[in-house]
């Protein structure tokens, strides 16, 4: 069974600049959350769909941060503009509802 | 007080030895409560769940104390294998599984 696919494994960008990470989950798994992990620390959700339902969004930054889920399946995650604190791993990973949590490998942000 | 509270670390301890990790939460209401491994560079990756009666995966064992809101995992006779940073995890959310997870231990195993 595929893992949860992210790209880019790799982004860097000049502040100012929109960038977007798209996640693909593992299938059938109903349940996608974005979070982001800074260095030395654990990560910390922004936004947890079921479906395509954003159903916790209260930590997304909404005034650049966003978020899709159109069809329930893949899903992308927007920042515009970068700034230099969201340099951070972003973490996409899936789950069917209630059950173990499988992460991707992240998608590397560094804003200069 | 932070929601999910480890040990700073890191931890270095020689191949065969046995390490313990603590972890502390503050929400008294969290259902469930795991242990996350992750290495260098790579995704986090569930280790094992806790169980109030306490559970053991081999060398590992897992131990919660909901009357303390405390959560333990001892490593047994270490490998050089086990070298990477741990992060308690709970979640508050029940079937939701909203997961706040600590800021991790880092441990290094020797030869």
């Amino acid at each position: 069974e595929a893992g949860v696919v992210q790209s880019p494994r790799y982004k860097i960008i000049e502040k100012k600049q929109p960038v977007a990470f798209w996640c693909n989950p593992i299938s059938g798994h109903n349940t996608l959350y974005w979070y982001r992990q800074n260095l030395g620390q654990g990560p910390e959700l922004l936004i947890r769909y079921e479906n395509e339902e954003a159903v916790d969004d209260s930590q997304l930054p909404k005034d650049r941060f966003s978020a899709e889920r159109l069809k329930g399946v893949d899903s992308t995650l927007k920042i515009q503009p970068a700034e230099l604190g969201d340099s951070a791993v972003y973490l996409c990973a899936s789950s069917r509802r209630g059950n173990t949590i499988y992460f991707g490998e992240g998608s590397w942000l560094t804003v200069v | 007080r932070k929601e999910v509270e480890q040990d700073p670390g890191p931890f270095n301890v020689p191949e065969g030895a046995t390490v313990a990790f603590n972890c502390t939460y503050s929400n008294s209401a969290s259902q469930s409560f795991f242990w996350y491994r992750q290495d260098c560079r790579k995704e986090p990756k569930l280790l094992m769940s806790v169980y109030s009666s306490g559970n053991e995966d081999g060398r590992f064992t897992a131990q919660l104390n909901r009357a303390s809101q405390y959560i333990s995992l001892l490593i047994r006779d270490s490998k050089l294998s086990d070298s990477a940073t741990y992060l308690c995890v709970v979640n508050s959310g029940g079937s939701n599984y909203k997961l706040t997870f600590g800021k991790g231990t880092l441990l290094t195993v020797n030869p």
